[in-house]
This record gives C-alpha cells, structure tokens and sequence, in this order.
C-alpha cells in the first residue's frame, strides 16, 4: 500500500472550515484514500473514502487531485468536538488498514 | 444496535502473566484486526483473521496469539513474551468481500503491567 504524507498538526477557528492536506505521489490505480479520525483514548471513526471522484457525505467532503497525487478532507464548518488525530490512508479496497502518525487538528473557540 | 465490543475497559496485568483481551462484534463482518497504539503514535497491526479459523500475522504479532473460532468473536492473548505489552489495544471488523466498506472499531482495551 502506499504511504502517505501529512502535516503533524493544525488548528483551526470553531465555526470555520478546516482543511487537511494528505500527500500520496506513489498512490495506484487501484488503491483508494481513506480518511479515519481518532479522538483522544476512542478506537478510530471512518469518516470518508474515494477513488478518483470528489466525494461528500454528512461529516466532510474528500477533494482528490486529477493526478491522485494528493487529496484534501474538508470539515465544513469545525466544532470544537472535530479536535482529534485525523488520518489518510491509501489501500487497495480488500487491502489492510495501515495507519500512520496522522494530523491532530485542534479546534479553537 | 450492531458493533463492536471490547471488553474489559482497563486491564492490570503482573509482569510475566499471560491476558486475554476479548473483541466481539453483531455486524456481521467476516474480517476481524486487532491493532496497538502507543502513546503519541499510530496503530500497529498485531493480527488479523479474514474468515473463521484462519488468521494471519501482522507487523508487530511476536508475544501475542490469537484464535477465530466463531464469526463473532477474535480474542487476543497478551503473553508473558511480549516485552512492553502496555498499550492501549483496538480491535476492528470489516466486511472483507465488500470493497469498498471501511473498518469499524471497539472503543479499546488500556492494558497496564504492574
């Protein structure tokens, strides 16, 4: 599976959107990007996943770059119940989950 | 409502004791993982078992064993092998011939040796 790059942390202000960058340069054609969060002492949250498309649900939107080099997770409007480690990850579909050190997003009032 | 439950929350342990971590889920999922995260880290994959009655190692499984002998359940041994078993564990299932689903995980087991 392929590795992926993402910043160690972030704040963001409560109310607006955050933005989380994720690199993956050695992604695939057939692995797609998950995103998962963790807050602090919880197992993990599946939150998002796409493969090419942009994709949005009720949690976030996924913005994946036409080369598929590097993807985007969208928290529209952050609360401060959004404070956790979020973590990219790129794997073939019946691929294991390997997760990497992640980015912990702080919300700030 | 269908999930995961690990069981107990928190664990104490005497050095040199074996403990089992129990994981048991109602989803249905044929795919199970146990997994270990240190402080300040990511998740490890100690084993992971895609049907009943088979397992199979992953990076970090020396000191623990495990066993899958019923669709719902997947617990893991902690052994007197493992050198620094204090961690906080999470087990997770998916649906392993649906493509395109994503993991769920139990709310974790902190396992402490004393």
């Amino acid at each position: 599976d392929a590795k992926t790059t993402q910043p160690t942390s972030m704040d963001c202000a409560e109310g607006r959107a955050a933005n989380l960058p994720c690199n993956h340069s050695t992604i695939s054609g057939n692995e797609y990007v998950y995103w998962y969060r963790q807050i602090h002492s919880q197992g993990p949250q599946y939150i998002i996943h796409g493969l090419k498309n942009n994709e949005t649900n009720e949690m976030a939107s996924l913005i994946i770059t036409e080369d598929r080099k590097s993807s985007t997770l969208i928290l529209p409007h952050a609360t401060l119940r959004d404070t956790a480690v979020y973590y990219c990850i790129v794997r073939v579909p019946w691929g294991k989950l390997q997760f990497g050190a992640g980015t912990q997003v702080v919300v700030t009032p | 409502d269908g999930g995961i439950t690990q069981s107990p929350k928190y664990l104490f342990r005497k050095e040199g004791q074996n403990v089992t971590l129990s994981c048991e889920q109602n989803l249905n999922h044929d795919a199970m993982y146990w997994y270990r995260q240190d402080p300040g880290q990511g998740l490890r994959l100690i084993y992971y078992s895609q049907i009943v009655n088979d397992f199979q190692k992953g990076d970090i499984a020396e000191g623990y064993s495990v066993s899958r002998e019923k669709k719902e359940s997947f617990p893991l041994t902690v052994t007197s092998a493992q050198k620094n078993p204090t961690a906080f564990y999470l087990c997770a299932s998916s649906i392993f011939w649906q493509i395109q689903n994503g993991y769920t995980f139990g709310s974790g087991t902190r396992l402490t040796v004393v």
